[in-house]
C-alpha cells in the first residue's frame, strides 16, 4: 500500500498567516492526489483533486500544488473558520490511502 | 442537493455484528460508486472498501476481506455496510461517501458511530 505522510502533525497560526502543509508519498503517485478539510465533529469536505484542482465552493486562499512524491497545501491567509484537520489521500492506486492528518489550530 | 444520511450510532458486543445504512438523494443514484470510511478515535481516515451501485462491483481493503460486506437497494437509494466479527478495535466513525471520480469522494454523510464493547 501506498503510505502517505503529512507534516506538522499539527500546527499553530495566527490569524492571516500563511500556512503551508506537506504531503509525502512512499511512491510516485503523479497528481493523483486529493486534500479534505475535517472541521471538527464534522465529515470531511473535499477541497483540492488532482493534486491542485480547487473544488467549487472552496476559498480561493486554498491552493496546493505538487506531483510524484511531494505535494504542499497552502492556506495564503488563514482564517479562524480553517480551524480543521487536513488530509491527503491518493487514489493513484487501491487501496486508497489518507496521510495521518494535519491538525490546524488558531492562535 | 446533494445528502447522504447514515443510521444512527450503535453499541455492539465484542463478536457481534452491525449494519449501517447510507441513503442517498439529490442525484442519480445509479451513476456514482459509494465508499466506506472509517476513522478511530485520535486516528486518521480509513478506506474500507466501495461498490458501484450500477453494477453491483465491490472493492475491499485486504484488511475487512471476508468480514465486510456491501448491499445496494436501488428502490430506496440506500448502501449498507456491514461488519462481522467485531472487535474493540472497530470502534470508529464509520462514514460514506460518494465517488466524483475513481477514489476521490465529493459528498459524505454525517458519519455513525461504532462502539465495540462489552
Amino acid at each position: 500500500d501506498i503510505q502517505l505522510t503529512q507534516s506538522p502533525s499539527s500546527l499553530s497560526a495566527s490569524v492571516g498567516d500563511r500556512v503551508t502543509i506537506t504531503c509525502r508519498s512512499s511512491q510516485a503517485i503523479s497528481t493523483y492526489l486529493s486534500w479534505y478539510q475535517q472541521k471538527p465533529g464534522k465529515a470531511p469536505k473535499l477541497l483540492i483533486s488532482s493534486a491542485s484542482g480547487l473544488q467549487s465552493g472552496a476559498p480561493s486562499r486554498f491552493s496546493a500544488s505538487g506531483s510524484g512524491t511531494h505535494f504542499t497545501l497552502t492556506i495564503a491567509s488563514l482564517q479562524p473558520e480553517d480551524l480543521a484537520t487536513y488530509s491527503c489521500q491518493q487514489n493513484y492506486n487501491r487501496p486508497r490511502t489518507f496521510g495521518q492528518g494535519t491538525k490546524v489550530e488558531i492562535k | 442537493q446533494v445528502q447522504l444520511v447514515q443510521s444512527g450510532a450503535a453499541v455492539r458486543p465484542p463478536g457481534a455484528s452491525v449494519k449501517v445504512s447510507c441513503m442517498a438523494s439529490g442525484y442519480t443514484f445509479r451513476n456514482y460508486v459509494i465508499a466506506w470510511v472509517r476513522q478511530a478515535p485520535g486516528q486518521g481516515l480509513e478506506w474500507m472498501g466501495s461498490i458501484s451501485p450500477y453494477n453491483d462491483n465491490k472493492y475491499f481493503a485486504q484488511k475487512f476481506q471476508g468480514r465486510l460486506t456491501l448491499t445496494t437497494d436501488t428502490s430506496t437509494s440506500t448502501v449498507y455496510m456491514e461488519l462481522t466479527s467485531l472487535r474493540s478495535d472497530d470502534t470508529a466513525l464509520y462514514l460514506c461517501a460518494r465517488d466524483v471520480d475513481t477514489d476521490v469522494s465529493d459528498y459524505w454523510g454525517q458519519g455513525t458511530l461504532v462502539t465495540v464493547s462489552a
